[in-house]
C-alpha cells in the first residue's frame, strides 16, 4: 500500500535562511509525487509535482523538489525563506491506477522567524 | 476562471443529525474528490467521482456517501453524525482525475463542527 511520511511535524527557520522539508514515500512502482501548501483557513495549493523525467522539479514561489528513487524521498527546498512562506506543507503520492486519489503525509508546519 | 467553491463554509450540527456539503468544481472539470482533514488523522481520502460515478473510495464507514450531478457538481452526505466527524472537509477537482496528467485544485473547505 502507498504511504507518505513527513518526519518533521514542525520546523522553524529564520527569514532568509534556506529550507528543506523531508518527505519519504512507500510505493511499489514509480509514484506520482506532489507538494501542497495550506495557509490557515485555506484550502491546499499545489506547489509542484513529479511524474517522470528530470528528477529536479521547479515549482511556484521559488520552491523546488528532488526525487530520489534510491532513498524513496521527495524533499522540498527553497534557498531563501520569506515570512509569507509560513504555512503547513503536505507531501502526497498518487498512483496511475487510482484515478484522482492522493495519499497525504501528516504535514509539516513551517514557522518563520524575523 | 472561477476556482473550486464549497458551501457552506462553516456548519454546526449536533450528534445524530445528518449533513450535506456541496462542491462546485472548476468549469470543465469532471473529477471531484473529497477529503477529510482532522488534527489527529490528517488528510484522508473519502471518495472520488467522475462522470457521475464513484470511481474510488477511501476507508470510511457507510455513513459517508456522495454523489455527482451531470454538471459535475458534487455533494457529500454524512448521516448520524458523531463527534469525531468534526473536521475540515475539502473537495478537489481536476479535468479527468488522472494524477499522472491532471492537477487537482482544492476548494477552501467546509468546517463541520459536531456538538
Amino acid at each position: 500500500a502507498q504511504s507518505v511520511t513527513q518526519p518533521d511535524i514542525h520546523i522553524t527557520v529564520s527569514e532568509g535562511a534556506s529550507l528543506e522539508l523531508r518527505c519519504n514515500y512507500s510505493y511499489g512502482a514509480t509514484p506520482y509525487l506532489f507538494w501542497y501548501v495550506q495557509s490557515p483557513g485555506q484550502g491546499l495549493q499545489l506547489l509542484l509535482k513529479y511524474f517522470s523525467g528530470d528528477t529536479l522539479v521547479q515549482g511556484i514561489k521559488g520552491f523546488e523538489a528532488e526525487f530520489k528513487r534510491s532513498q524513496s524521498s521527495f524533499n522540498l527546498r527553497k534557498p531563501s525563506v520569506h515570512w509569507s512562506d509560513a504555512a503547513e506543507y503536505f507531501c502526497a503520492v498518487g498512483a496511475y491506477n487510482q484515478g484522482g486519489k492522493l495519499i497525504f503525509g501528516q504535514g509539516t508546519e513551517l514557522s518563520v522567524k524575523p | 476562471k472561477a476556482g473550486v467553491t464549497q458551501t457552506p463554509r462553516y456548519l454546526i450540527k449536533t450528534r445524530g443529525q445528518q449533513v450535506t456539503l456541496s462542491c462546485s468544481p472548476i468549469s470543465g472539470h469532471r473529477s471531484v474528490s473529497w477529503y477529510q482533514q482532522t488534527p489527529g488523522q490528517g488528510l484522508q481520502f473519502l471518495f472520488e467521482y467522475f462522470s457521475e460515478t464513484q470511481r474510488n473510495k477511501g476507508n470510511f464507514p457507510g455513513r459517508f456517501s456522495g454523489r455527482q450531478f451531470s454538471n459535475s457538481r458534487s455533494e457529500m452526505n454524512v448521516s448520524t453524525l458523531e463527534l469525531g466527524d468534526s473536521a475540515l472537509y475539502l473537495c478537489a477537482s481536476s479535468l479527468a482525475g488522472q494524477t499522472s496528467t491532471d492537477t487537482q485544485y482544492f476548494g477552501p473547505g467546509t468546517r463541520l463542527t459536531v456538538l
